[in-house]
């Protein structure tokens, strides 16, 4: 498969407790996004990186949000201290230029 | 603020008519324009996009419709069916001046197409 790949699935967790999701890109894909899709609603952006940088950041990624990309491969989305208020499908995209390709998320569930 | 506005936010449709989800954004340096697709439990799927140097694409059934002065665009599904029953979300973005092409999507249109 040379999608891009999100792991875990699913994820349900107690409020309070540290979160950490990975994305693997498409590989010759050197911008990667992290994006959050609520309920009925479009995705949103959170941040992205190009290569192993970070250039970008929305105000909807709080202090408790850090995002990472090693070696400017595949990407970790970590939340601490998780509330009720993060469950969401969190989906990572990547692209070369202009085409973005999304996985298939990361189902949170903060109980 | 809501940079791109869809509607309707569903819509239901019998098999072989015509599906028409409109889209209208506010940011006049948007230059990119895709809807993707999505199923339950899935990632959304680039469906079709467009520039805004063309008034209409299509590729297959869909066309996508782009009015530069009135700000918006639509897509059209033609000979709808039971498995384009989906949520269509458009989309926009800013891909000039080392932007970093993150898309700015709408709320999304919840279509569904009766056999």
């Amino acid at each position: 498969d040379t999608g891009v790949s999100q792991d875990p699935r699913h994820k349900i967790t107690k409020r309070g407790q540290n979160v950490t999701f990975r994305c693997d890109p498409i590989s010759e894909h050197n911008r990667l996004y992290w994006y959050r899709q609520t309920l009925g609603q479009g995705p949103e952006f959170l941040t992205y990186f190009q290569n192993e940088a970070q250039l970008e950041k929305s105000r909807l990624l709080s202090d408790r949000f850090s995002a990472e990309r090693p070696k400017g491969s595949f990407s970790t989305l970590e939340i601490q201290r998780t509330e009720q208020g993060d469950s969401a499908m969190y989906l990572c995209a990547s692209s070369g230029q202009l085409v973005a390709f999304f996985g298939q998320g990361t189902r949170l569930t903060v109980v | 603020q809501q940079q791109v506005k869809q509607s309707p936010q569903s819509l239901i449709v019998q098999k072989g008519g015509i599906s028409i989800i409109n889209c209208a954004y506010e940011n006049t340096a948007f230059d990119y324009f895709p809807w993707y697709q999505q199923f339950p439990g899935k990632g959304p799927a680039l469906l079709i996009a467009i520039r805004p140097d063309v008034s209409e694409k299509k590729e297959g059934r869909f066309t996508i419709s782009f009015n530069k002065s009135a700000k918006q665009f639509s897509l059209h599904i033609m000979d709808s069916q039971p498995g384009d029953s989906a949520t269509y979300f458009c989309a926009a973005s800013l891909n000039s001046g080392g932007s970093n092409y993150k898309l700015t999507f709408g709320k999304g249109t919840l279509l569904t197409v009766n056999p």
